[in-house]
């Protein structure tokens, strides 16, 4: 069974750019959440959907923002790239919410690099 | 923001001697799972135990969760090289709307061969 796929690997953007990364969860799974990993700041919640919608979103700017298709994949947008969107993001995706929160599953990451 | 803390930040140990790293948090929990990362990359899901599970094992793996005292415990038994990592404890939230995982900071494990 294929794990949670991530593209690109890695994406290098200038300050002012956009950028876009693509996420395709496990087989079955409706739910991919987004975190961003930045050094010294640890791994922060992003953006959570699940059958389409947006569930949750964590403490970021709305220049932060992403959307679910059809088939589940899901895509992360960074508008107005600064500085401090350098970081690793990862997408993880669970079954869909039976009530309760169950296992994630994680992408091997996108690392963004912003100069 | 942060869950909590794991203890300690960092690890070193002999290849074939025990491994064990602490986890606190701060608020009512649905699930706790530890993940392990290599080298900055993905996440690799270790184990999940509830909130009304005291104890889980999985292979060399043994996950202890106390709600009491908002803690949890992981340890490694017999330690390879390959299991030289970051580790980071997740707390799953209770209710809709709350199945993000809030992470602590990480424990860095070196295992010396």
């Amino acid at each position: 069974e294929a794990g949670v796929t991530q593209s690109p690997t890695h994406l290098i953007k200038t300050r002012g750019q956009q950028a876009t990364l693509r996420c395709s969860p496990i087989s079955g799974h409706t739910s991919v959440y987004w975190y961003q990993q930045a050094l010294g700041l640890g791994l922060q919640f992003l953006l959570w959907y699940d059958e389409g919608e947006e569930r949750n979103r964590g403490n970021f700017p709305p220049r932060f923002s992403g959307r679910q298709f059809p088939n589940y994949s899901s895509e992360l947008n960074v508008n107005a790239l600064e500085l401090e969107d350098s970081a690793l993001y990862l997408c993880a995706s669970s079954w869909a919410t039976s009530g309760r929160s169950d296992e994630q599953f994680f992408g091997p990451g996108t690392r963004l690099t912003v100069l | 923001s942060q869950q909590g803390e794991e203890d300690p930040q960092a690890l070193s140990i002999q290849e074939g001697e025990n491994a064990t790293m602490n986890c606190s948090y701060k608020t009512s929990i649905n699930n706790l799972q530890w993940y392990r990362q290599n080298s900055g990359r993905g996440l690799v899901h270790l184990i999940l135990i509830r909130s009304n599970e005291r104890e889980k094992h999985s292979g060399r793996l043994r996950v202890t969760l106390d709600t009491s005292k908002k803690s949890s415990s992981l340890l490694i038994t017999a330690s390879r090289a390959a299991d030289t990592a970051s580790y980071f404890c997740a707390t799953g939230g209770l209710g809709a709307g709350s199945y993000q995982l809030t992470f602590g900071k990480g424990t860095k494990l070196s295992v010396i061969p």
